[in-house]
């Protein structure tokens, strides 16, 4: 299975931490996607990174991608109450254009 | 620009019933994908269709579920004779045709209950 692992599964912090996500894969990859999934609802694209692309940056999220480790993480910095959610990381590989998520993690950040 | 829209948003069904969920893609968006979410997991890929073309169905059970995408109006996901392992989460995304970007965009879902 090419699936994305996230670990952990579940992550709780408070307020102004940082939280960080890790995704692990098993294939070669075109690119590596992150969503947001806030309870009962649908997903919200937070970012993408290709695979000749080692890290990103949007706001306070920050993505890197080891594809030698087949590993992605991401990292929230200055964690909001707001930002309780689960998070998927999703891959898009070969010419496939359906994306595998992974299982999430869900995080809870404590005010 | 409407995002994409799914609806019912909720639906309710008995065993042996069919389910018909629709979805409507981004504005100018011509490649529909669904997926199916059971509780506490992530999303599994079912089917993803181009106007009129059904193009990868690898993820869709073989029996009772179809989908299609027709030349006018919405995409549709059917279910017959549904079971209450079918109870979960339906979501629907788009992207535009050009490959430029694999980003898709995700509707609201509909939730299915089976009694």
């Amino acid at each position: 299975s090419q699936q994305g692992e996230e670990d952990p599964q579940a992550l709780s912090i408070q307020e102004g931490e940082n939280a960080t996500m890790n995704c692990s894969y098993k294939t070669s990859i075109n690119n590596l996607q992150w969503y947001r999934q806030n309870s009962g609802r649908g997903l919200v694209h937070l970012i993408l990174i290709r695979s000749n692309e080692r890290e990103k940056h949007s706001g306070r999220l920050r993505v890197t991608l080891d594809t030698s480790k087949k590993s992605s993480s991401l990292l929230i910095t200055a964690s909001r109450a707001a930002d309780t959610a689960s998070y998927f990381c999703a891959i898009s590989s070969g010419s496939a254009r359906q994306l595998t998520f992974g299982s999430g993690t869900q995080l809870t950040v404590l005010p | 620009n409407a995002g994409v829209m799914q609806n019912p948003r909720h639906l309710v069904r008995r065993r042996g019933q069919e389910a018909r969920l629709r979805c409507s893609p981004m504005k100018g968006h011509s490649h529909v994908y669904w997926y199916r979410q059971l509780p506490e997991e992530g999303l599994k890929f079912m089917v993803y269709l181009q106007k009129e073309n059904i193009i990868d169905e690898s993820g869709m059970p073989k029996e009772r579920f179809s989908a299609e995408f027709p030349k006018e109006g919405p995409s549709i996901l059917r279910i017959q004779q549904v079971v209450r392992g079918d109870s979960a989460a339906y979501f629907c995304a788009s992207s535009p045709p050009a490959r430029s970007t694999d980003t898709q965009y995700f509707g609201p879902g509909t939730r299915l209950t089976v009694l």
